[in-house]
């Protein structure tokens, strides 16, 4: 049960693109298309904004966007707003009805 | 509208135990997997354990596993965190979640509830 492997900080200007990455295993990410990514606003609870890897809920951004390559899922944020200075974490199942998290990102908008 | 709603955070003395409550609403709760997931102050996510739709089955991260349990009560759409032997380390904001998204429901966080325990 460890915590996928993401940075630890990202940044980035008004407009610009980044992108936050988030390593597991065989037995998560590589696994499963299960994988989920989070905003989180300070004193707020996550709220999706991806998932099954590369799926947009309804009402998300299209700014948003997400893939997975093996053990490897990652994050792309384009046309950066002063709104999306937030922690994002990744999420995937890792089996037998477990989830397993990132550490989190901060992203911070310049 | 689909919401989750925890309770009974509180302050309490290490060795102690405690139980979180979570209402849900807005979907046909037995159909769906629950779990619970904390956040200590200023850390990341990390999730603690998950029931399955029906209650039968329950699985819990190694840091909580033999000290907490998870339960539920589909005729009331509640679910439950019963936790003992509280250590300092379990100080988090917990919140209840469903982890699996589909189109009908999302996934849905509660606001989550503070847990303090002082040692």
């Amino acid at each position: 049960q460890s915590a996928l492997t993401q940075p630890a900080s990202v940044s980035g200007s008004p407009g610009q693109s980044i992108t936050i990455s988030c390593t597991g295993t065989n037995s998560d990410v590589g696994s499963y298309n299960l994988v989920s990514w989070y905003q989180q606003h300070p004193g707020k609870a996550p709220k999706v904004i991806i998932y099954e890897a590369s799926k947009r809920p309804s009402g998300v951004s299209d700014r948003f966007s997400a893939s997975k390559s093996g053990n490897t899922a990652s994050l792309t944020i384009s046309g950066l707003q002063a709104e999306d200075e937030a922690d994002y974490y990744c999420c995937s199942y890792a089996g037998s009805t477990t989830w397993v998290f990132g550490g989190g990102t901060k992203l911070t908008v310049l | 509208e689909v919401q989750l709603v925890e309770s009974g955070g509180d302050l309490v003395q290490s060795g102690r135990s405690l139980r979180l409550s979570c209402a849900a609403s807005g979907f046909t709760f037995k159909n769906y997997a629950m779990n619970w997931v904390r956040q200590a102050p200023g850390k990341g996510l990390e999730w603690v354990s998950s029931i399955s739709g029906s209650g039968g089955t329950s699985i819990y991260a190694d840091s909580v596993k033999g000290r907490f349990t998870i339960s539920r009560d589909n005729s009331k759409n509640m679910v439950y965190l019963q936790m003992s032997g509280l250590r300092a380390e379990d100080t988090a904001t917990y919140y209840c979640a469903k982890l699996y998204f589909d189109n009908l429901t999302g996934s849905p966080w509660g606001q989550g509830t503070l847990v303090t325990v002082s040692s």
